[in-house]
């Protein structure tokens, strides 16, 4: 079935570092790939998407190339800032042949950032 | 648009008690699903419905645990009886397409003592 792996958290960075937090996939076919962020409290929401190979999402100063060749999404931003504190998921959606549609998730990787 | 509201945000009841969480998805939406988040196991997927019919319910941990959409504005999670391994957060989010976005809601919070 599909799966999504994530590198562990949590990750902790000094303001204005840069990030990158890992995502790989497993999937048949040509799965959309996204990345959600979570803030303490709230629900999940969408931070950026990529619905085919070679596709650059981008949000927020965040970016994630969709590698068909490498089967990952990794997620990128150049200075990060106290604010972009939260729980990062990669996940995927995509249609089975037998018509099922899959939206699966990563186990999520959590960012502190200090001042 | 409201967005997805659920409700309530806390719950908090004793082992045995019948939990109901309430989810009303964004109108327009097809598709609605039933998420569990937890430290360990991370985001599950329960369950989900397309046009009110549930498709995939094998995430749903065991006969305890059932879901309804009579309608198109209207889910619902039911637990009975709970237990205290039930104690997570559920997240309910609905989609308009297959393979686009999912707009969460905020959650519920259980706890089961």
């Amino acid at each position: 079935g599909n799966s999504v792996t994530q590198m562990e958290g949590p990750v902790t960075l000094s303001e204005e570092a840069f990030l990158t937090i890992n995502c790989t996939y497993t999937a048949t076919g040509y799965p959309s790939l996204f990345w959600y962020v979570q803030y303490p409290g709230e629900g999940l929401q969408l931070l950026l998407k990529a619905t085919k190979a070679d596709d650059k999402g981008s949000n927020k100063g965040f970016e994630a190339t969709y590698r068909k060749e490498t089967t990952s999404f990794h997620l990128e931003k150049g200075s990060v800032q106290v604010s972009d504190s939260a729980v990062y998921f990669c996940a995927l959606t995509r249609i089975s042949g037998a018509g099922s549609y899959q939206l699966t998730f990563g186990k999520g990787t959590k960012l502190s950032v200090i001042p | 648009d409201a967005g997805v509201i659920q409700s309530p945000r806390h719950e908090v009841t004793e082992m045995g008690q019948e939990v109901t969480l309430r989810c009303k998805p964004i109108s327009g939406h097809d598709y609605l699903f039933w998420y569990r988040q937890t430290m360990m196991r991370g985001l599950e997927l329960l369950i989900y419905f397309n046009n009110n019919v549930p498709i995939d319910d094998s995430g749903m941990p065991e006969d305890r645990f059932s879901a309804k959409m009579p309608n198109a504005s209207f889910s619902t999670l039911k637990i009975q009886p709970s237990e205290p391994r039930d104690s997570a957060v559920y997240f309910c989010a609905s989609s308009r397409l297959r393979n686009t976005e999912a707009f969460f809601g905020q959650g519920t919070r259980l706890t089961v003592v």
